[in-house]
Formats: C-alpha cells, structure tokens, sequence
C-alpha cells in the first residue's frame, strides 16, 4: 500500500525568509508526486506535480520541489516567502495507474509573520 | 472557464435525513472524485467516477453512494446521515486518471446534529 507522510504539522516563518516542506513517500514503483495548496475556504489547487526527468520541478509563485528516489522523498522549498503564501500544504501521490486517486499527506500549516 | 462547482457550501441536517450533495465541472473531464477532509485524517477519498454510470469505490465507501448521470454532474448522496459524517466534502475532476492534473471545487461544509 502506499503513503505519504509530512513529518511537520506547522511551520512558522518570517516573511522573506525560506521555507521548506518536507514530505517522504512510500509506494513500490514509480509514483506521480504532487504539491497542493489549500487557501482558507477554498479547494485544493496544484502548487507541481513530477513523475520522470530533472529532479527539481519548477512550480507556481516561485515554488520548486526536489525528488529523491534514494530517500523517497518530495521536499518543496521556496526562497523567500510572502504573507500570502500562509496556507495550507498538502503533498501527494498517485499511482501510476488509471484512475485510483491521489493519496495525501496529513499537510503542513504554513503561517508567515510579518 | 475551467471550474468545478459544489452546492451548497454549507449545510446543517439532522441525524437521520437524507443529504445531497452536488458538483459540477464546465471541463468535460471523465474522472471525478468525492473526498472527505478531517482535522487529523487529511483527505480520504470516498468514490471515483471514471464516467457516466462507472463509478468505483475509493477508501472509506461505507455510509455513501453516488449517482453520475451526465459527465458534467457528479452527486454524493448520504442515505440517513450520522452524526460521524460531520465533514467537509471536496469534489474534484481530472481529465483522465490521478496522473493529471485535480481541479477541486470549494468544499461543502456538512454538519449532521
């Protein structure tokens, strides 16, 4: 079966400084992985999403996330964080069969102070 | 326009009532989900449709059902609501399987008393 687990609930960081969530996988072959951001209120929207090639996968507002088949892990970093950027993160897999959903991680509540 | 619409966004019923819950997608996507989300548990997913009349248990099934009869339209239908179905649901659609792309709708905030 597969999982994905975000060790970190919160985080909370300063505005303009970097941030990174971590997230680890567990699943046998090769999974699509993802990044979602929920805002307050709202639904979940794609941050990236990887699969196959470079390792660093370049994402919306200045996110990127890294992939470790090594580690089996899908880190997101960005270098300089917004207030707006508050949120909550969410990482995700899919198997890479048809349609058998994504499986989530719990999330990481991010807040940014000024 | 690209959107995934959810009505209502918030609604209370008692234990025992029937509750429906609708979505709606403008993407012409085949797939389409229905997901729960609680404090602690994050998103489980309920069922999957993967066209009209083809639907497939997700996770957590038990207590639900859905109907899709047109491929914009995706309903989830909770005969005799209980008290632990207290949740926010989320609808989503991709165009094909979970290797796309999810568009999510806005949630609906159910609270069975």
């Amino acid at each position: 079966a597969q999982s994905v687990t975000q060790p970190d609930a919160r985080v909370t960081v300063s505005e303009g400084a970097s941030l990174q969530l971590r997230c680890k996988y567990s699943y046998s072959g090769t999974p699509y992985l993802f990044w979602y951001v929920q805002y307050p209120r709202q639904g979940l929207q794609l941050l990236l999403k990887y699969y196959s090639g470079d390792p660093v996968v370049q994402g919306v507002n200045g996110f990127e996330a890294e992939f470790s088949k090594s580690n089996s892990s899908f880190h997101l970093r960005k270098a300089s964080v917004h207030w707006s950027d508050s949120a909550v993160y969410f990482c995700a897999l899919s198997r890479n069969n048809y349609a058998q959903g994504l499986t989530f991680g719990l999330g990481t509540r991010v807040s940014v102070f000024p | 326009d690209m959107k995934v619409t959810q009505m209502p966004r918030y609604l209370i019923k008692r234990m025992g009532e029937n509750v429906l819950l609708e979505c709606g997608q403008d993407m012409s996507h085949e797939t389409m989900y229905w997901y729960r989300q609680d404090p602690g548990l994050g998103l489980q997913l309920i069922y999957i449709s993967y066209d009209v009349d083809s639907n497939s248990e997700g996770d957590i099934p038990k207590g639900y059902r859905v109907s899709r009869k047109k491929r914009e339209h995706f309903s989830l239908i909770l005969d005799s609501a209980k008290t632990n179905q207290t949740s926010v649901y989320f609808c989503a659609s991709s165009l094909q399987g979970a290797s796309e792309r999810l568009f999510f709708g806005h949630g609906t905030k159910l609270s069975v008393l």
